[in-house]
């Protein structure tokens, strides 16, 4: 099992380009996740989703989309990339909300 | 508002020290605790977690936290730090009310030969 992975690992976008990241997961599990890693800042919950099909807002929703069309994947978007979007990205995924977290290698992104 | 705080920034120990990491949490209901580590440039990785029953819970890698209530803590504990131990750790509070995790801000680990 190749657990969560991302693609791509590395990108720099300049202000005002789109981009798409990529998670996959080959567990099954239903809840998907996209976090942003800061420095001081630690974890902090982009979007989320419960299932196919479905996706909520998280912390820090503002300026990001994402879609859930097939189960093991989770796309998040950038539609007009800021450099306040540089940041180390990363994708996991659970069972069920409670349990264990599993967490792809994360994508770091930089705008210039 | 729920939260998750872990005052310690930074921490240098010699390798075969112990090591307390503090986790301190703000939430009315029971509990769901996690902490995770992360090695430099890669993704996080559970240590161990409590739900209920036992407050004292051991993990892998030889560490184990201690839930107490009265505290509203659940630090985290190694007898014997290893030089493969340096990492960033997070605490973490899952929060059955909203369905989502909080987690702590990290507390990076050094560790001296």
């Amino acid at each position: 099992n190749a657990g969560v992975t991302q693609t791509p690992k590395f990108r720099v976008l300049k202000t005002g380009q789109s981009m798409t990241l990529l998670c996959a997961q080959d567990m099954n599990h239903e809840y998907m996740y996209w976090y942003r890693q800061d420095p001081g800042m630690g974890l902090r919950l982009i979007h989320y989703s419960v299932g196919e099909g479905t996706t909520a807002k998280g912390e820090v929703p503002d300026g990001y989309n994402v879609s859930r069309l097939k189960k093991q994947n989770f796309l998040l978007g950038l539609e007009s990339a800021a450099p306040s979007q540089t940041s180390v990205y990363f994708c996991a995924s659970s069972l069920r909300p409670d349990n264990e977290q599993f967490f792809g290698p994360g994508t770091r992104l930089t705008v210039l | 508002a729920q939260s998750v705080t872990q005052p310690d920034i930074h921490i240098t120990v010699s390798e075969g020290a112990s090591l307390e990491l503090r986790c301190n949490y703000s939430y009315g209901a029971t509990p769901y605790l996690f902490w995770y580590v992360q090695s430099p440039g890669q993704g996080l990785q559970l240590l161990l977690k409590y739900f209920s029953g036992d407050t004292l819970v051991q993990g892998i890698k030889g560490f184990e936290a201690e839930f107490k209530r009265s505290q509203s803590s659940f630090n985290l504990r190694k007898p014997s730090v290893h030089w493969s131990d340096a990492a960033e750790y997070f605490c973490a509070l899952f929060t059955s009310g909203t369905y989502k995790y909080i987690f702590g801000t990290g507390t990076r680990l050094k560790v001296l030969a």
